[in-house]
């Protein structure tokens, strides 16, 4: 019964390659979320999506793609990556109330190490 | 622009102390909100409270309290009688109105909280 679920939970993978990290939620929210957070615990927007726009934070290599097959999909795609690209991926969701935004649910982190 | 600023990057209390976490944003928007998460050492984010700018209310919820002045732009967090289960980094985060930013929570930079025995 997780609202939010992310896969995998890890994820290591070398330089140059392209991967996929999946995220589905289960409480009906019409709005997601890829939040990146680095060793330092800092935690960055990626990106936001409904089903209305894709919203990017702009500096996000254009690497990052994310990609909704439907309402409560939103998987986060890499190509080629690198080094710095090491950090935990934080999927969320949110009902977009008109102009009262709920609070974020977050998904589990996915800890991604590139080599 | 939104800018989240948490002075405290560590902090160690004893258990049963009373502890504060400071936060103080930036933004130009006149209607706003304001968040705390939890993320424990297992990693997971877990919301603990949303405030909006309207409402200057403190907030108790157990041993938590926070505490909301619009004047200095803070959004101070209490931890009453804290346990070791308190233990965690808490992110204090922002998020406009305006929903043409996607509802994008801009988050600050998070305190460790050390809680010992």
């Amino acid at each position: 019964d997780t609202a939010v679920s992310q896969t995998p939970k890890y994820l290591v993978t070398q330089m140059g390659n392209d991967k996929s990290i999946k995220c589905e939620q289960n409480l009906g929210h019409d709005t997601m979320y890829w939040y990146k957070q680095d060793s330092k615990k800092f935690l960055k927007i990626m990106f936001s999506y409904n089903n209305k726009e894709l919203i990017i934070n702009e500096t996000v290599p254009n690497r990052f793609s994310p990609k909704s097959p439907d309402k409560a999909h939103l998987n986060l795609h890499i190509n080629s990556l690198e080094l710095g690209d090491s950090a935990v991926y934080f999927c969320a969701s949110s009902q977009d109330y008109g102009t009262i935004p709920s609070p974020l649910h977050f998904g589990n982190g996915t800890r991604l190490t590139v080599t | 622009a939104q800018k989240v600023t948490q002075a405290q990057t560590e902090i160690s209390v004893v258990e049963k102390e009373d502890v504060t976490l400071d936060c103080v944003y930036e933004t130009r928007d006149t209607t706003y909100y304001l968040f705390w998460y939890k993320q424990p050492p297992s990693g997971e984010l877990v919301f603990l409270i949303r405030r909006n700018s309207f409402d200057e209310q403190n907030e108790i919820s157990g041993r938590y309290s926070w505490n909301f002045q619009k004047s200095t732009s803070s959004f101070n967090f209490t931890i009453t009688a804290s346990q070791v289960v308190d233990s965690a980094v808490y992110f204090c985060a922002l998020m406009p109105q305006n929903n043409n930013a996607g509802n994008m929570l801009t988050f600050g930079g998070g305190t460790r909280l050390m809680v010992k025995p």
